[in-house]
């Protein structure tokens, strides 16, 4: 079964200051991994994902995440927070065979001026 | 291109009643999935239609049906409404045979809200 865990729900980080928001998967198989970001009343937007190749993927807005195998993650990192950065992110895991986007529960992320 | 549109974007329907939502893909996706967020659940898969099929399903009652188009349009039907089933409804496109994308790329969602 697929599964994606978001340990934290919310992440509180100064403007200016790098920020993690942490995401682990567990799936049969090559994992395809991503990352949407939710404003507030807006559909999801999608930032990143990974498929094969560099384990450091980037995204829009300046974002980035990083692939661990070994540890099943893929954390999504900025090194210089915005406050326009604040919403709530979504990680997700699916096969590629069946289009079928698993999500976990969300991180809001709170960047303070 | 334009993106995924959904319709309507707010509904407000009471207990025992239907509903039905509509999402308009990408122009060439043939994938069409729909989720469901609330506040306790996050987001849910409900269903992914492709090529007029219904080729995955999530863990949802009955009452939760869906549709897809010959024109890759899709529709989302919930009958005998319960206060539960309020949430907003997103509609993902994905796959376009051109560029053999992978991402889903979502509408904006319909709010439902049952009273």
């Amino acid at each position: 079964a697929q599964s994606v865990a978001q340990p934290e729900d919310q992440v509180n980080v100064a403007e200016g200051n790098p920020l993690t928001v942490k995401c682990t998967y567990s799936v049969s198989g090559n994992p395809y991994l991503f990352w949407y970001v939710q404003y507030p009343n807006r559909g999801l937007q999608f930032l990143l994902k990974y498929i094969t190749g560099d384990n450091l993927v980037k995204g829009s807005y300046g974002f980035e995440a990083e692939f661990n195998k070994s540890q099943t993650s893929f954390h999504l990192k900025k090194p210089s927070a915005l406050v326009s950065d604040s919403a709530l992110y979504f990680c997700a895991v699916c096969r590629l065979d069946t289009d079928k986007l698993i999500f976990g529960t969300g991180t809001r992320l709170q960047v303070f001026p | 291109k334009a993106g995924v549109t959904q319709t309507p974007r707010y509904l407000i329907k009471t207990r025992g009643q239907q509903v039905t939502l509509s999402c308009s893909p990408i122009s060439g996706h043939r994938s069409v999935s729909w989720y469901q967020q609330t506040p306790g659940q996050g987001l849910q898969f409900l269903f992914e239609y492709f090529s007029e099929t219904q080729r995955n399903k999530g863990n949802f009652p009955g009452r939760f049906s869906g549709r897809q188009f010959s024109n890759s349009r899709s529709e989302m039907n919930v009958s005998t409404l319960e206060l539960g089933d309020s949430a907003l409804y997103l509609c993902a496109s994905s796959w376009d045979p051109g560029n053999m994308n992978t991402e889903a790329f979502f509408g904006q969602g319909t709010r439902l809200t049952v009273v």
